[in-house]
């Protein structure tokens, strides 16, 4: 069964850095397309960032040069540093599994929370 | 900046069929934006349904349906159901960048 678990959420100030984690399991990271997408508080979905399974990496330009996507492959898990944090970053952060197409985000994880406030 | 256009809210009764858009301020959407459609229930993540314009997971209705519909990509509610009263999104892909686009999401109510 394919699960994606998110963490690393929380209060940060703005300025500061936080990083995120999506554990996976039931298939592997490395081999797959993965992708992060946030929600802002009772707004729409937004795509921040993919990283390919050849490893290249793309971000949506409002995280351009904050946001970080990587992986660690032994412990097939994604993550996302966030850093020069603002009060429009806050959002539940969701990381997904891109299957078929490059748009089929397929499987999603439960999500976390960050919130940018001071 | 690339904006993609959902119909902010729809109302259909239940029984009824009722088509969702989404559109491209860049022009035609055409299969190469491989158009993707998701159903997000409140405090829910969300669900994919419809991948590269009308393809289901083994977990969609077989009420849903996507395709092309002037210019735009469409999902299709048949004989629409009370439980999918949700917010749906739409998701294309432009290439090049490359880029990823949300729509800003339809709320289906089943009234």
């Amino acid at each position: 069964e394919v699960q994606l678990v998110e963490s690393g959420g929380g209060l940060i100030q703005p300025g500061g850095s936080l990083r995120l984690s999506c554990a996976a399991s039931g298939f592997i990271v490395s081999s797959n397309y993965m992708s992060w997408v946030r929600q802002a508080p009772g707004k729409g979905l937004e795509w921040v960032s993919v990283i390919y399974s050849g490893g290249s990496t793309y971000y949506a330009d409002s995280v351009k040069g904050r946001f970080t996507i990587s992986r660690d492959n032994p412990k097939n898990t994604l993550y996302l540093q966030m850093n020069s944090l603002r009060a429009e970053d806050t959002a539940v952060y969701y990381c997904a599994r891109v299957l078929n197409t490059v748009t089929d985000l397929d499987s999603w994880g439960q999500g976390t929370l960050v919130t940018v406030s001071s | 900046q690339t904006v993609v256009t959902q119909e902010p809210s729809l109302t259909v009764s239940p029984g009824g069929t009722v088509t969702l858009t989404c559109a491209s301020s860049t022009g035609v959407v055409t299969s190469g934006y491989y158009p993707n459609w998701f159903q997000q229930k409140p405090g829910q993540a969300p669900r994919a349904l419809i991948y590269s314009t009308s393809n289901k997971h083994s977990w969609t209705p077989a009420r849903f349906s996507g395709s092309l519909l002037g210019g735009k990509a469409a999902l299709t509610l048949s004989g629409v159901q009370p439980e999918d009263e949700a917010e749906y999104y739409c998701l294309l892909y432009y290439g090049g960048a490359p880029n990823w686009v949300f729509g800003g999401g339809t709320k289906l109510t089943v009234l």
